[in-house]
C-alpha cells in the first residue's frame, strides 16, 4: 500500500529551464511534506519541507507546493543547474513524525 | 558533527546467517529511523527510536529482524537467518526533537545475500 506516489521516473530538463517534480498522496492525516535530494552512494539528503497549514514553501531557488484537496505536491527549481541532477524523493508524516512514507523517487537529469 | 555513520558499508553473507548493521547518529539527536532501499523504489520506514524507547516498528518487518538503541546513543539492526530478498541498501537516520521533520541520513549498509 503506497502512500507516496511519484509517477515519474525519470526527468530531463536543459539548464537554466524549470524544473518541475510532482508527487501524490493518499493519506489525508498526514501533516508535513518533505523532499529530499539523493546523489549515488550517499544517503538522501533534506531539501525543503512544507506543513499541511501552507500552500507554498520558497527557499532560494526552490519552492514546493502543496494541493490539499488534490492530494498533491510538486517541486520547482529555478532555474535548473547541472548540479541539481540527482534523484528526488518525496516523503510525508503525520505530525508525530514517528514514521515517514517515501515516493519511488525521481531521477532529475539537468543538461548543460 | 561528523553526521550519521554506518557500519559497515558493505556486507555480503550467505543466505541463513545472521549480521548486525550499526548506526551511530549526530549527537544530541533523540530521534533514530531505520529504513531499507532496493533498487528503483524510496527508503521503506522499518521502525523508529526516540531515544532508547522503540515506539514505531513497520508491519512489514518480519520477526528476523530486531533494532535495538541501548542507552539512547548508537543503534544495532539484526537481521537473523537472512535471505536473498533481504538484499537492499539499509538507512539509517536521525533528527533532533526541535525539528522533527528534518532527517539526516547516513551513508546505508549494502547487504548482499547469496
Amino acid at each position: 500500500d503506497q502512500q507516496v506516489k511519484q509517477n515519474s521516473p525519470s526527468l530531463s530538463v536543459q539548464e537554466g529551464r524549470i524544473s518541475i517534480l510532482n508527487c501524490d498522496y493518499t493519506n489525508s492525516m498526514f501533516d508535513y511534506f518533505l523532499w529530499y535530494k539523493k546523489y549515488p552512494a550517499e544517503g538522501p539528503t533534506f531539501l525543503i519541507s512544507i506543513s499541511s497549514i501552507k500552500d507554498k514553501n520558497e527557499d532560494g531557488r526552490f519552492t514546493v507546493f502543496l494541493n490539499k484537496s488534490a492530494k498533491h505536491l510538486s517541486l520547482h527549481i529555478v532555474p535548473s543547474q547541472p548540479g541539481d541532477s540527482a534523484v528526488y524523493f518525496c516523503a510525508a508524516s503525520e505530525n508525530n513524525f514517528n514514521k515517514f512514507y517515501f515516493g519511488s523517487g525521481t531521477k532529475l537529469n539537468v543538461k548543460p | 558533527d561528523t553526521g550519521v555513520s554506518q557500519n559497515p558499508r558493505h556486507k555480503i553473507t550467505k543466505r541463513g546467517q545472521n549480521v548486525t548493521f550499526r548506526c551511530d547518529p549526530i549527537s544530541e539527536h533523540n530521534r533514530l529511523y531505520w529504513y531499507r532501499q532496493t533498487l528503483g523504489q524510496g527508503p521503506e520506514f522499518l521502525t523508529y527510536f526516540q531515544n532508547e524507547a522503540q515506539l514505531e516498528k513497520s508491519r512489514l518487518l518480519s520477526d528476523r529482524f530486531s533494532a535495538e538503541r541501548p542507552k539512547g546513543s548508537f543503534s544495532t539492526l539484526e537481521i537473523q537467518r537472512t535471505e536473498q530478498g533481504d538484499s537492499a541498501m539499509y538507512l539509517c537516520a536521525s533528527s533532533p526533537l526541535r525539528s522533527s521533520y528534518e532527517q539526516y541520513f547516513g551513508p546505508g549498509t549494502r547487504l548482499t545475500v547469496t
